[in-house]
């Protein structure tokens, strides 16, 4: 049983290079969100999607920053151009439904250093 | 929208003490609050959480409080041992927030053999 997949596990770029992070949701579940993670800010959450569609993107830092779901089963993170202060932890999590009580299963993350 | 303050930022018992960890929140419309536990390294995971129609919730060494009307919700960890090192982050989520889970900022726990 599959949990929340995320691709890469690692990424390190040079500044100024574009970074796509990948989430394969868990099947049936239509909720996503994708977090970051640092030391100094803690957990932010920066989109979530229900039924493939964005409803709250208050969480993206900048223009720079962009997410995508095409379909149930898919969901890009880009960061275009990327810089040294977008170094963090991403984190995709999903939902059964976006409804009150439901739990978040977060993926194994990406760690993306930016140089 | 919705404040989560989590207290202590790091915390230190010896192995077989307990640890209890506090979270205060400022939306009243909060009704859902769950703790994850996670490790170094590792993803964040769901260790228990709470509904806003229950005072108290338990499952064996873990338990969690919810004080509605002074907005506070605590996680109690009885018997530590040293695998439950790791950093325990508290949450509330908002009926008129959607699925928006806003998280503490983390605790530190590390218990000492």
């Amino acid at each position: 049983d599959a949990g929340v997949i995320q691709s890469p596990r690692h990424e390190v770029t040079e500044m100024g290079q574009e970074v796509t992070l990948r989430c394969k949701p868990i099947s049936g579940h239509n909720s996503l969100f994708w977090y970051r993670q640092t030391m100094m800010r803690g957990l932010e959450l920066l989109i979530y999607f229900n039924n493939n569609v964005p409803i709250d993107d208050s969480g993206m830092p900048e223009d720079r920053f962009s997410a995508k779901m095409p379909n149930a089963s898919f969901s890009t993170l880009k960061i275009q151009p990327s810089e040294p202060r977008d170094s963090a932890v991403y984190f995709c999590a999903s939902s059964p439904r976006l409804a009150e009580s439901d739990t978040q299963y977060f993926g194994p993350g990406t760690r993306l250093t930016v140089l | 929208g919705e404040n989560v303050e989590q207290h202590p930022s790091t915390l230190s018992v010896q192995e077989g003490d307990s640890a209890v960890i506090k979270c205060t929140y400022s939306d009243s419309a909060s009704n859902y609050f769950p703790w994850y536990k996670q490790e170094l390294g590792k993803r964040p995971q769901l260790i228990i959480d709470i509904r806003s129609n229950v005072g108290e919730k338990k499952d064996q060494r873990i338990a969690v409080t919810l004080n509605k009307t002074a907005k506070h919700f605590s996680l109690h960890i009885t018997e530590t041992q040293p695998e439950d090192s790791a950093v325990y982050f508290c949450a509330a989520r908002a009926l008129n927030q959607g699925g928006k889970l806003i998280f503490g900022q983390g605790t530190e726990l590390s218990v000492k053999p």
